[in-house]
């Protein structure tokens, strides 16, 4: 069975600064779907980056980025000039490649931006 | 831009009632997934749908809980008799046809067992 495991409860940023948020799954499929989700107090979830395992190329979307490193089975997320509507819970999540195959979440991150 | 709907935002029920959560998925999805998330905690897998069938349940999805997509535009979850720990928000979503297409998920409903 897949696994996706965050490690940081909680962490906190300057207003301006990077935060790198960490992610380490487990699976043995070769090929598959990693995500960050965002959910802030309002607890909608927002979709903020994807990658696909294939791809070499780490995926960007502004000022969010990803490390990824398949052979660790690791996926962080980097925030660059934290915002304060950046504050939020985080959630990293797995999914085969599967047509309509589950989301795997991990326990989240909470995200604190400090003015 | 099309949104997954959820309905309503807040249910009280007491607790040995049925109730039903709404979703009305965004129209051309055709994979229809219901989670939930107790407070505090991280979400979990309930079902997955797909041509009007039941594709994938997790061990939390027992008998108590059934879905439907009654009338082609709606897709609910039933609990039949709720359990104090049935308490939890309850996220619809919904993704296209295609391996590569990520699930859009609805705003939610908060249900609360009395």
């Amino acid at each position: 069975a897949q696994t996706v495991t965050q490690s940081q409860p909680e962490m906190s940023v300057q207003e301006a600064e990077t935060v790198t948020l960490s992610c380490t799954y487990d699976t043995s499929e070769s090929d598959y779907y990693l995500f960050w989700y965002k959910q802030p107090p309002s607890r909608q979830m927002i979709l903020v980056i994807r990658q696909e395992a294939y791809k070499q190329q780490n995926a960007t979307e502004n000022r969010f980025s990803v490390n990824f490193q398949k052979a660790a089975k690791s996926f962080s997320l980097k925030i660059s000039d934290s915002q304060l509507g950046d504050a939020a819970m985080y959630f990293c999540a797995y999914r085969r490649k599967s047509s309509g195959d589950k989301l795997t979440f991990g326990t989240g991150t909470r995200l604190a931006v400090r003015p | 831009e099309p949104e997954v709907t959820q309905t309503p935002s807040h249910q009280v029920t007491q607790m040995g009632q049925e109730v039903i959560l709404r979703c009305v998925p965004i129209s051309n999805h055709l994979y229809f997934y219901w989670y939930r998330q107790i407070l505090g905690q991280k979400v979990e897998f309930l079902v997955s749908f797909y041509n009007n069938e039941i594709s994938e349940k997790s061990e939390i999805f027992d008998d108590q809980f059934s879905v439907e997509r009654p009338d082609g535009s709606n897709f609910t979850l039933k609990i039949r008799s709720t359990k104090l720990e049935d308490s939890a928000m309850y996220f619809c979503a919904s993704s296209e046809s295609g391996s590569n297409q990520p699930q859009h998920f609805g705003d939610g409903t908060r249900l609360s067992i009395l």
